[in-house]
Formats: structure tokens, sequence, C-alpha cells
């Protein structure tokens, strides 16, 4: 088992420009949590997918978005990027039961830089 | 103010001591607490989680929580250079796989050989 797995690992863009990140899960897990996490900053929630529609959305503008395909494959897209947006992108996978086994495996992230 | 509020250190120690890392939280409906270990350039990975107020021991790790204070703790003993790392405290209120994670900032740990 690969884990969750992230691509690329390292971008960079300009102002106004946009991107798109990837994430796959780990086997087993049909849920993934996005989260950005600035330097020296803990990761904070973007937005959660399950079965192909965003449930969750923390506190961030709709130039986040995002995707889940159907193998729970995912894809986080910024749009307009800003400077503020240079941070590492956290994908996190997770099994949607019930349960104490419902840990969420964090991907080694995408270092995203904007200039 | 924030949810989780953690000391982002930074904390060097030698080798051989015992680490405390600590966090305070102002959000009474989290029920799980947890602490991730985070090497540089690489993603978190959960150390250990605890349910409501408690002790939990894994090996050289232990973690304590305070519901009446709002404040947990993660302590290691016999630390070693291997330590050396970001400790993340992280809580959810419900259902681990559906629930955002709430994370403090981290702090960055040193262990001195």
């Amino acid at each position: 088992d690969a884990g969750v797995t992230q691509s690329p690992t390292h971008l960079i863009k300009t102002r106004g420009q946009q991107v798109t990140l990837r994430c796959s899960p780990k086997s087993g897990h049909d849920t993934v949590s996005w989260y950005q996490q600035a330097l020296g900053q803990g990761p904070q929630f973007i937005f959660q997918y399950y079965e192909e529609e965003e449930r969750q959305r923390g506190n961030f503008p709709d130039r986040f978005s995002g995707h889940q395909f159907p193998n729970y494959s995912s894809e986080l897209n910024v749009n307009a990027l800003l400077l503020g947006d240079s941070a590492l992108y956290l994908c996190a996978s997770s099994f949607s039961g019930t349960g104490d086994n419902n840990e969420q495996f964090f991907g080694p992230g995408t270092r995203l830089t904007v200039l | 103010q924030k949810e989780v509020e953690q000391d982002p250190g930074p904390l060097s120690v030698p080798e051989g001591a015992i680490v405390s890392l600590n966090c305070t939280y102002s959000n009474s409906a989290f029920q799980y607490f947890m602490w991730y270990r985070q090497y540089s350039r690489k993603g978190p990975e959960l150390l250990m989680y605890t349910y409501s107020s408690g002790n939990k021991e894994d090996g050289r790790f232990t973690a304590q929580v305070d519901k009446s204070s709002k404040y947990i703790s993660l302590f290691i003993r016999d630390s070693q250079p291997s330590d050396s790392a970001t400790y993340l405290c992280a809580m959810l209120r419900s259902n681990f796989g559906n629930e955002k994670l709430t994370f403090g900032t981290g702090t960055r740990l040193t262990i001195i050989p």
C-alpha cells in the first residue's frame, strides 16, 4: 500500500495564475480532506470530499475549489493566485464509517510558491 | 481567539530528557485529542489519540487530557535525537473520518545529542 500520494511535490507559480494539485487516497479510503499549512503554522482545513461531493468547507474563498473522482482521487484547484497562497498543501484520506479506525492519513504535501 | 493554542517554541532539550508539550483549547465540543509528529518536508503522522479525558501511554509517549481545564499534554520520556520534529496537537468533535481536524500551530522540538 503506497499510502496517500500527492503530485506534484513542488510548484512555482506567479500571481494571478491557476494551479491544480492532485491526491490519491490510501487504499480502502473514500474520503479526502485538503489542508493548507503556511510556514510556521498548523494545517488549516480547506474542504472535504465524499461521494464526489464537497461535504464540509473551511473558511477559504471560492478561489479554492475541488473535485473528487469515482476512484476517490481528488484535485484541489486555486484560481487567481495570491502571494499569501504560498504554503504546503496537504491531502488526508480516511474511511467514512464510524469508529476509532477512521484515522486521517496525510500525504507528503505539495509545496506551492507564488511569486 | 484561536480554537486551539500551542506554544510554537522552538524547544531544545538534551538527549534523555523528559519533554512536555502542551495545548489549550476553547471549544468544549472537542472529544478526540490527537498528537501528530511532522518531520521536515513531510506530512503529519498520527502519534496517538485520546478520547475524552484521561491518560494514554504508548512506549515512551504519554498523552494526557484534562477537559475541565481544556488542556492537553504530550510527554516524551528518554528523548532521542530521532524525536526532533514539529509536534502538532489536533482535535475533533466526533467521528474521526468525517470531521475536520483543528490543529494548533505546532511546537518545533530539537533533541540535542
